[in-house]
């Protein structure tokens, strides 16, 4: 099955400055990279999401990159401010496996004053 | 906007109970989901229902059981609880295709279950 793996779990940065946050998947077929938010006793939030058939994709201050031939995706976010601050998952699902989102293990950002 | 409902957002319950967490979702979605959120392990599926009364296993299916008798609400079935099943659970749902074609899914805030 699909296998994703995130780094960093966990990262600070000043506010402003831009954070970086990356995903690696395994199986060629997924073609979905959905990117979820989680604020503190809340359930995730999807923010952005790219397909395999496209390369970046940006909204505001966000913007995701996929690399399908080093099956690889990140998520950046610019101008960070206080409200970024929460955990983040990517995820990786393909054509015909049901919806089924195989998630990665959480990147903890923190944005400082 | 969609909106996934889970009933209980704390529980405590004794080892060796019977615990059904309930989700309710009201945009009429084929798709449901209950995964496991631990520290470190990011989201675990535990089932998914693509259908009224049908169900498949995900990654971590042992312990556990669900029913889908009505299209909008999937529970989530502790037979017999147990300390190592204190987590948060998250149940989500989506449609079959997205109205882009994506496979957006969409979560609840979340039951934190405690077993003592």
């Amino acid at each position: 099955g699909e296998n994703v793996e995130q780094h960093p779990s966990t990262l600070s940065v000043q506010e402003g400055d831009s954070a970086v946050i990356k995903c690696t998947y395994s199986d060629s077929a997924s073609n979905y990279f959905p990117w979820y938010k989680q604020e503190l006793g809340k359930g995730p939030q999807l923010i952005i999401d790219i397909r395999s058939n496209v390369g970046e994709k940006k909204d505001q201050r966000i913007a995701v990159t996929l690399n399908k031939t080093a099956k690889h995706f990140s998520l950046h976010i610019t101008e960070t401010q206080p409200e970024d601050s929460a955990v983040y998952f990517c995820a990786a699902s393909k054509t015909g496996g049901g919806n089924k989102l195989t998630f990665g293990t959480g990147t903890q950002l923190k944005v400082e004053l | 906007d969609v909106k996934v409902t889970q009933s209980s957002r704390y529980l405590v319950k004794r080892t060796g109970e019977k615990v059904f967490l309930e989700c309710v979702q009201d945009m009429d979605h084929e798709n449901m989901f209950w995964y496991r959120q631990d520290p470190g392990l990011g989201l675990r599926l535990i089932y998914f229902s693509y259908d009224v009364k049908m169900k498949e296993k995900g990654d971590i299916p042992e312990g556990y059981s669900v029913s889908r008798e009505k299209k909008e609400r999937f529970s989530l079935i502790l037979e017999s609880a147990s300390t190592n099943q204190t987590s948060m659970y998250l149940c989500a749902s989506s449609p079959v295709k997205g109205a882009d074609g994506g496979n957006t899914i969409y979560f609840g805030e979340g039951s934190w279950l405690t077993v003592v």
